[in-house]
């Protein structure tokens, strides 16, 4: 099946720093990449759409500022968390569209980021 | 009211048991519907497709009804492999997924 990667597994830094989270389509292309969140046991929610060579779209409460999304080719989309706090503390988990099947999402293995 | 409700569970069952997890949705116009299984600290995994006249992969039967939006998995000879959190999700028109809060199922020796 397609595989989608994500860099870093897993990611410790101090509070204000910022952090990139990339995920990258391997074996196809993808047009729409999808960020996620998600807390522990709690569900994944949906943070934003990522499309290629536009800008992103937000769910409500997302702020764009603080979680920039660029989505600059087919198979690469990058979540930078500016300035984190502890309370970002979470693991991310992006999904890409193939182009080919466009009804089904592959998710990457996920970033857990904690902030200290 | 979530979008995707869902018993959370936990679902505590002999191997062998058959189980089934159910779960509505609120938006009459959503047009897919999946179950996930995500095990602890990974990425969901697509298990199944939903389709309104039923669908079954081995062990695994899915159920939806739209009418009443209502969807089902049933798990039948249940193995100590399939212990995970079972997530029941639904996309719309932009292919946005919502996701449940997931049913937890332990299924023990």
């Amino acid at each position: 099946g397609a595989v989608v990667s994500q860099h870093p597994s897993w990611v410790i830094c101090k509070s204000g720093t910022s952090v990139k989270i990339e995920c990258r389509s391997l074996d196809f292309q993808a047009t729409t990449m999808f960020w996620y969140r998600q807390f522990p046991k709690q569900s994944l929610m949906l943070m934003a759409t990522s499309n290629e060579g536009s800008k992103a779209t937000y769910e409500q409460g997302v702020e764009k500022d603080k979680f920039l999304i660029n989505h600059a080719s087919l198979t690469l989309s990058t979540l930078t968390v500016t300035s984190a706090h502890p309370e970002d503390s979470s693991f991310y988990i992006c999904s890409a569209r193939d182009l080919a099947v466009p009804d089904t999402q592959y998710f990457g293995p996920g970033t857990r980021l904690t902030v200290l | 009211r979530k979008e995707v409700e869902q018993d959370p569970g936990p679902f505590n069952v002999p191997e062998g048991a058959t189980v089934a997890f159910n779960c509505t949705y609120s938006n009459s116009a959503s047009q897919s519907f999946f179950w996930y299984r995500q095990d602890c600290r990974k990425e969901p995994k697509l298990l199944m497709s939903v389709y309104s006249s039923g669908n079954e992969d081995g062990r695994f039967t899915a159920q939806l009804n739209r009418a009443s939006q209502y969807i089902s998995l049933l798990i039948r000879d249940s193995k100590l492999s399939d212990s995970a959190t079972y997530l029941c999700v639904v996309g719309d028109s932009s292919y946005k997924l919502i996701f449940g809060s997931g049913t937890r199922l332990l299924v023990r020796p």
